[in-house]
């Protein structure tokens, strides 16, 4: 079955110490990014790639970091997570960089930094 | 990317469709019209696009206005699990890192 699958779905950690979630496609594609959802700001997206080894800033980059060694991988890396990191994030992956291609969204990873 | 609108929030009876309405009417001639939906707990989901002309497949239909300032999304028979927020996106040439621009969306409630 296609899919893009983060780990973990639940998250709750403390100021200040590192953390990365996971997210991996088994669709071959190309391109993959992260996207975080908080209420009344819809989706914001954070960081994404176009294939491996070739990232670039979204949205809203500021304490992240991310690494595409891989194609079917592409880890969200927070160095220094602080409570402004709280929220709901997914990953999403689509074959192409044309803009008119689907994108497919994980289930999502819901992060509390205390 | 062009701004969208839409209703904040609809209700339907399940079994009857349902019409999702779109204004984008500074839509440019490029702009790739397209609709996700997000069901409770999970991740925004594809549900169709299109450019000009209307466009069916096996979960909704998507009729779009001649001048393209405006589009519905229908769906043609509710159910239980359509009940979720849909969103409606411009997606044009200019999307710089193929991002998509997710405003507030239409809730659709379906009452049994």
């Amino acid at each position: 079955e296609a899919q893009v699958t983060q780990n973990p779905r639940y998250l709750i950690t403390v100021t200040g110490k590192k953390l990365t979630v996971t997210c991996s496609q088994n669709m071959n594609h190309e391109y993959m990014s992260w996207y975080r959802q908080d209420p009344g700001l819809g989706l914001r997206q954070i960081y994404y790639s176009m294939n491996v080894e070739v990232t670039d800033k979204g949205d809203v980059p500021e304490g992240y970091k991310v690494s595409r060694k891989e194609k079917r991988n592409f880890p969200l890396i927070l160095e220094s997570p602080s409570p402004n990191q709280t929220s709901l994030y997914f990953c999403a992956s689509s074959d192409k960089t044309s803009f008119w291609n689907i994108q497919y969204f994980g289930a999502g990873t819901r992060l509390s930094v205390l | 990317d062009a701004k969208t609108t839409q209703p904040n929030s609809m209700e339907s009876n399940e079994e009857e469709p349902v019409h999702l309405p779109c204004n984008h009417s500074t839509i440019s001639g490029t702009d790739y019209i397209h609709w996700y939906r997000q069901l409770p707990s999970q991740g925004p989901e594809y549900v169709i696009h299109g450019l000009t002309s209307n466009v069916n497949n096996r979960m909704a239909s998507l009729a779009i206005a001649e001048d393209r300032k405006s589009s519905t999304l229908i769906l043609h028979r509710a159910t239980l699990r359509d009940a979720a927020v849909y969103y409606c996106i411009l997606r044009g040439i200019n999307n710089a890192g193929n991002m998509l621009t997710f405003g507030g969306g239409t809730r659709l409630m379906v009452k049994p």
